[in-house]
């Protein structure tokens, strides 16, 4: 079964607008971690944020947050303030506890294409 | 700063030729993986090493084989590479804990003529 979903092959967006990137994740396991990662066209995969299942808040980071349903097993990502340097594709990952911890499952990712 | 490197940006190489991709990461990192990316299946893992010598396969590790002699490096090898083996290949690192994030080397694209 599919772990990380992100329904949204493609999207567009206008500058300075925000986008919200959906991903939805199945685990039964109450320890996890979730990441979203940047891919731009070099092809470098760059860590965005973090989430915790314990954690209470969502987490931010400057024009990066990430809003978690735990209910619902969503975490999207939302970018506000579109720049056209975040056109790139962008992967949301799961984290589990147990020996397989150190694994990360991915999502197919979402391509975002920011138009001036 | 972490560093991942891979040995090589881009590569070519024919049908049945034995494939060497190394990676080394400078942060002393126990753990090491291997995905492959592919349009629409986004990463997936070939192999993983959470220590020297050792080695765990992943979701595809069929038509691949790995080696971890040191702490910093990981190769990945193609036996006998074939066209389905064409793709870019990531290698990343991090240290245990679901909290830490993978650090992702610049991916090699290889091509199997």
């Amino acid at each position: 079964a599919q772990k990380i979903t992100q329904t949204q092959p493609g999207m567009f967006v206008q500058e300075k607008e925000a986008v919200t990137l959906d991903c939805t994740y199945d685990t039964s396991d109450p320890s996890y971690g979730l990441f979203w990662y940047k891919q731009p066209s070099s092809g470098e995969m760059i860590f965005l944020i973090y989430q915790g299942s314990y954690d209470q808040q969502n987490a931010t980071e400057g024009r990066y947050s990430l809003n978690f349903q735990k209910a619902r097993k969503s975490a999207n990502l939302v970018i506000s303030a579109s720049q056209l340097g975040d056109s790139a594709m962008y992967f949301c990952a799961m984290r589990e506890g147990g020996f397989d911890g150190n694994k990360l499952s991915f999502g197919a990712g979402t391509t975002v294409t920011v138009r001036a | 700063d972490v560093k991942v490197t891979q040995s090589s940006r881009y590569l070519v190489k024919r049908t049945g030729e034995k494939v060497f991709l190394e990676c080394v990461q400078d942060m002393d990192h126990e753990n090491m993986f291997w995905y492959r990316q592919d349009p629409g299946l986004g990463l997936r893992l070939i192999y993983f090493s959470y220590d020297v010598k050792m080695k765990e396969k992943g979701d595809i590790p069929e038509g691949y084989s790995v080696s971890r002699e040191k702490k910093e490096r990981f190769s990945l090898i193609l036996e006998s590479a074939s066209t389905n083996q064409t793709s870019m290949y990531l290698c990343a690192s991090t240290f245990g804990g679901i909290y830490n994030e993978q650090f992702f080397g610049p991916g090699t694209r290889l091509t199997v003529l």
